[in-house]
């Protein structure tokens, strides 16, 4: 019954390599975020879409790319893992215009 | 965009009402107060928000000043569950307009409810 799913919880991978992130939401929500909070525990938005259409990109290196198959999903891929890509990822959902963000557990990135 | 001024760090007693203050003097007349939370490896959850009048639901109570220069979010009976960093948060509109807005998260205040 979990409304925002994200699949892994935890990723350890090297740098350099290529990984993916998913995310499932089964509210019938139309928008869907990704967040990056680093290890200052700053919540940043990284990319919205909205019925799969891409509507927020933050500033965020092109190593980075969403994709969503289907308004419930929203995955992310990440070419070429720094470092500094170390962090805690939460996926979002919300019913369009009310703006009450639903969130995931969080996947927990650890680049070596 | 405005933007919110919370303390970094409260604590409550446990059964006692936990009232959080933030500061959003900048707030322009359409935008919302939004309050979340979030617990020690969690997502963050929402709570509460509200324009210009008090609101209230299950969780919390939502009181915004006449002014809307500030507001506070008020848990009425705060349990040890309740520990975590809350976030005030004003609602920031696409540049472009339209109906998809995106939420700026602060620091937050980190609530410690104690036995």
């Amino acid at each position: 019954d979990t409304a925002v799913s994200q699949t892994p919880k935890y990723l350890v991978t090297q740098m350099g390599n290529d990984k993916s992130i998913k995310c499932e939401q089964n509210l019938g929500h139309d928008t869907m975020y990704w967040y990056k909070q680093d290890s200052k525990k700053f919540l940043k938005i990284m990319f919205s879409y909205n019925n799969k259409e891409l509507i927020i990109n933050e500033t965020v290196p092109n190593r980075f790319s969403p994709k969503s198959p289907d308004k419930a999903h929203l995955n992310l891929h990440i070419n070429s893992l720094e470092l500094g890509d170390s962090a805690v990822y939460f996926c979002a959902s919300s019913p369009g215009w009310k703006n009450i963000q639903y969130f995931g557990a969080g996947t927990r990135l650890s680049v070596l | 965009d405005a933007k919110t001024t919370q303390p970094t760090s409260m604590d409550c007693a446990e059964g006692r009402a936990a009232n959080l203050p933030c500061n959003h003097s900048t707030i322009s007349g359409n935008e919302y107060v939004y309050w979340y939370r979030q617990i020690h490896s969690q997502g963050p959850q929402y709570i509460i928000h509200g324009l210009k009048n008090n609101e209230t639901n299950e969780m919390a109570s939502l009181i915004i000043t006449e002014d809307r220069k500030s507001s506070t979010l008020i848990l009425p009976h705060a349990t040890l569950r309740d520990t975590a960093v809350y976030y005030c948060i004003v609602r920031t509109p696409r540049d472009s307009g339209g109906s998809n807005y995106k939420l700026t998260f602060g620091k937050g205040t980190l609530l410690t409810v104690n036995p």
